[in-house]
């Protein structure tokens, strides 16, 4: 069965450098999500993505952030200068156009600011 | 606004017995509502969902749910429970007019007991 993919499943960073967590959606999908859950709390909506632009963003969403669908696979969320409260699991999603409300996760990347 | 509340951040059942997660959603328009569900270290799995046909909803695992309107609830049931039901589970609520964001709820871990 397709599945999303997301690496690294685990990133540790220093404070203030830049990330990029990568994702692989399922194949036919074209609508595209970054969802992200600091330990013990929700899990958050971040951005959604569609037709190489962005649908919605949420307030964490801010200039630090970025997401960009480099080729025809790949999705990505960059974080331009991390601060630790960037910490988080961090997951990408996507759904397909008969269905765009219904969103497949990935396993995740865990990332870790020091 | 939309707005998902769990009751019960943890909730054990014996092996055999009924597992009841509650779920009650806010949202100024006909929601779309989902249940996830997260094993240890894995990422999101969608159990079931809800967009506006039936309003029981069978999902996978012997998982149900039931959409009443009226008391804007969306709780899961499952007969009888299995030790391998023991996760995470989070409802959320998919806001159409905002690029397919989910909002979740805060989760419910379901412990099984032998």
């Amino acid at each position: 069965e397709p599945e999303v993919t997301q690496t690294p499943s685990h990133q540790v960073t220093q404070m203030g450098q830049e990330v990029i967590l990568r994702c692989v959606p399922i194949s036919n999908h074209l609508y595209f999500y970054w969802y992200r859950q600091i330990l013990g709390q929700k899990v958050e909506f971040l951005v959604s993505f569609y037709n190489n632009e962005i649908s919605e963003k949420s307030e964490i969403f801010d200039d630090q952030f970025s997401v960009e669908r480099p080729d025809g696979s790949n999705f990505t969320l960059k974080i331009r200068s991390t601060k630790l409260e960037d910490s988080a699991m961090y997951f990408c999603a996507s759904s397909e156009p008969r269905s765009q409300e219904t969103q497949y996760f990935g396993p995740g990347t865990r990332l870790l600011v020091l | 606004a939309q707005s998902v509340t769990q009751l019960g951040s943890h909730v054990s059942v014996s092996e055999g017995a009924l597992v009841l997660l509650r779920c009650n959603y806010s949202s100024s328009v006909p929601p779309y509502l989902f249940w996830y569900v997260q094993y240890p270290n894995q990422g999101l799995q969608l159990l079931l969902k809800y967009t506006s046909a039936a309003t029981l909803v069978k999902g996978i695992n012997g998982f149900e749910a039931e959409f009443k309107k009226s008391e804007t609830s969306f709780h899961l049931t499952k007969p009888s429970a299995h030790m391998s039901d023991a996760a995470e589970y989070f409802c959320a609520v998919s806001d159409h007019n905002a690029g397919n964001m989910l909002t979740f709820g805060g989760g419910t871990r379901l412990m099984v007991k032998p």
